[in-house]
């Protein structure tokens, strides 16, 4: 069965850290593997995609690497701010076909 | 990436009544419309997947009678929520996807039914 895992359900720190958060799949054929933010009542919107070859694909504060081997993916947040307060979802998509799994999001909170 | 609209952003809606959702891609030729609902805190959950001038595909548990798609054109896709109902209340969210695999999401639509 076509899963996405993310880690943790939620995490809260503080203004200016860093932090990291984890996608586990076991999605096969692979395709690539999607990074999105979601604020809250609002759509998902892409930060990363990467493909079976990339290891690693940065967008500003936002790094995220790949390991097609163990089947998983981290999200690498530099300097937080308080607008990176959202959830963010780890999107993993199945070659031969539009088949979009969703892990279920790691709640992120940034304080001041 | 895509310029995705949705309208309206907010609707609030009696019991029983009816609510057309419209999805634009703006610059964007969307062969396939996936309409995804999230409830608070949750992921999003597929509803139905509909290609161009087809008929829709939708997920099991989810009522076709219900939930009413229309994908007449490349750059606008519909969804009528029939009916609707106090559980019905949900964030409704598009994303229009191209032949090369790419997806981009709707702003959603935040749905209240009273």
């Amino acid at each position: 069965k076509n899963q996405v895992e993310q880690s943790p359900q939620s995490l809260i720190i503080l203004e200016g850290k860093n932090c990291t958060l984890q996608c586990n799949y076991t999605v096969s054929p692979f395709s690539n593997l999607r990074w999105y933010k979601q604020d809250t009542g609002r759509g998902p919107v892409s930060l990363t995609i990467m493909t079976f070859s990339e290891n690693t694909k940065s967008n500003g504060r936002y790094t995220a690497t790949l390991d097609a081997d163990t089947k998983q993916s981290s999200l690498h947040i530099t300097a937080s701010q308080l607008s990176d307060s959202a959830s963010y979802i780890c999107v993993v998509s199945a070659r031969y076909g539009q088949n979009f799994v969703f892990g279920p999001g790691t709640r992120l909170s940034v304080l001041p | 990436g895509a310029v995705v609209s949705q309208h309206p952003s907010r609707v609030i809606c009696k019991s029983g009544t009816s609510v057309k959702i419209e999805c634009r891609s703006l610059d964007f030729q969307a062969t396939t419309m996936f309409w995804y609902r999230q409830f608070p805190k949750q992921s999003l959950m597929l509803m139905a997947t509909s290609n161009e001038g087809s008929k829709a595909t939708y997920e099991q548990g989810v009522e076709k009678d219900k939930f009413l798609i229309n994908h007449a054109s490349l750059t606008l896709s519909t969804l009528t929520v029939t009916s609707a109902h106090p559980e019905d209340s949900s964030v409704y969210i598009c994303s229009p996807s191209g032949g090369a695999g790419e997806q981009y999401f709707g702003p959603g639509t935040r749905l209240t039914v009273t």
